[in-house]
C-alpha cells in the first residue's frame, strides 16, 4: 500500500526566499506531524495535526514557519523568508489515529537555502 | 541539555558480531520508548518497542531502566544488513516523539 509521500523530494531556494513543502498521509490517518532533521541530528518535533486542527504547533521555531491541513488530509509546511539555517531535511509522519499508533514516516524533503 | 542523548559511535564490527549502545533520557514521565533504523538518507523506520522487562525481536534484544532512566539495544550474529543508524526514542505525551541523535553502527564482511 501507498506509505506517506511528500513532495518535492529536493527544494534549493535562496535566502529570503518562500517555500511550501507537501505532504501527503497515509490514507484514514487522521493524525499528522512534521519534523525537522539536521545533519548528523535525530529529527525535531515541529507540528502535530488531529484532523484539520493543529493540536500542537510548539516546536515551529518562530513565526516564519507555517504549516495547514486544510482537508484533513494533505498538509503544507511553509517558510517564508528562508534562512540559511533552515537547510535541513523535513519529514512528515502520519498515524492511524493519535500518536499512540505507530507514526510511519514520508522520505522527507531536502531543502536547502543558500 | 538534550532529552535524549546517544553515543554517536560509530561501532564498526564484523559480520556475526554483537554489539550494544544504549541512550539515556532525561524526561522521569516518559511514557513509550522505542528504537528506529534510518538507513542513509532515507527516513526513519520503527525497529521495536522497548518495555520495562526487555524484549526481544529475532536477534535484537532492547531494554529499559525506567530508575536509570536510559535505555538499550544489543544486536546478535550481525548482519552486513544491519549497517544503519540507530534513533533512541522517547514519548511522553500522546503523541510528541523525542529522538537522539543516533548511533552508527558499521558492519563489515
Amino acid at each position: 500500500g501507498a506509505g506517506v509521500s511528500q513532495t518535492p523530494s529536493n527544494k534549493v531556494t535562496e535566502k529570503g526566499k518562500y517555500v511550501e513543502l507537501r505532504c501527503d498521509p497515509i490514507s484514514g490517518h487522521t493524525a499528522l506531524y512534521w519534523y525537522r532533521q539536521s545533519l548528523g541530528q535525530g529529527p525535531e518535533f515541529l507540528i502535530y495535526f488531529q484532523g484539520t486542527g493543529a493540536a500542537d504547533d510548539s516546536g515551529l521555531p518562530n513565526d516564519r514557519f507555517f504549516a495547514v491541513r486544510p482537508e484533513g488530509s494533505v498538509s503544507t509546511l511553509k517558510i517564508q523568508r528562508t534562512e540559511r539555517g533552515d537547510s535541513a531535511v523535513y519529514l512528515c509522519a502520519s498515524s492511524l489515529t493519535s500518536g499512540i499508533n505507530e507514526q510511519f514516516f514520508g522520505p522527507g524533503t531536502r531543502l536547502t537555502v543558500l | 541539555r538534550k532529552e535524549v542523548e546517544q553515543d554517536p559511535g560509530p561501532f564498526n564490527v564484523p559480520e556475526g558480531a554483537t554489539v550494544a549502545f544504549n541512550c539515556t533520557y532525561s524526561n522521569s514521565a516518559s511514557q513509550s520508548f522505542f528504537w528506529y533504523r534510518q538507513d542513509c538518507r532515507k527516513e526513519p523506520k520503527l525497529l521495536m518497542s522497548v518495555y520495562s522487562s526487555g524484549n526481544e525481536d529475532g536477534r535484537f534484544t532492547a531494554q529499559l531502566n525506567r530508575a536509570s532512566q536510559y535505555i538499550s539495544l544489543l544486536i546478535r550474529d550481525s548482519k552486513l544488513s544491519d549497517s544503519a543508524t540507530y534513533l533512541c526514542v522517547v514519548r511522553y505525551n500522546d503523541y510528541k516523539l523525542s529522538f537522539g541523535a543516533g548511533t552508527t553502527v558499521t558492519v563489515r564482511a
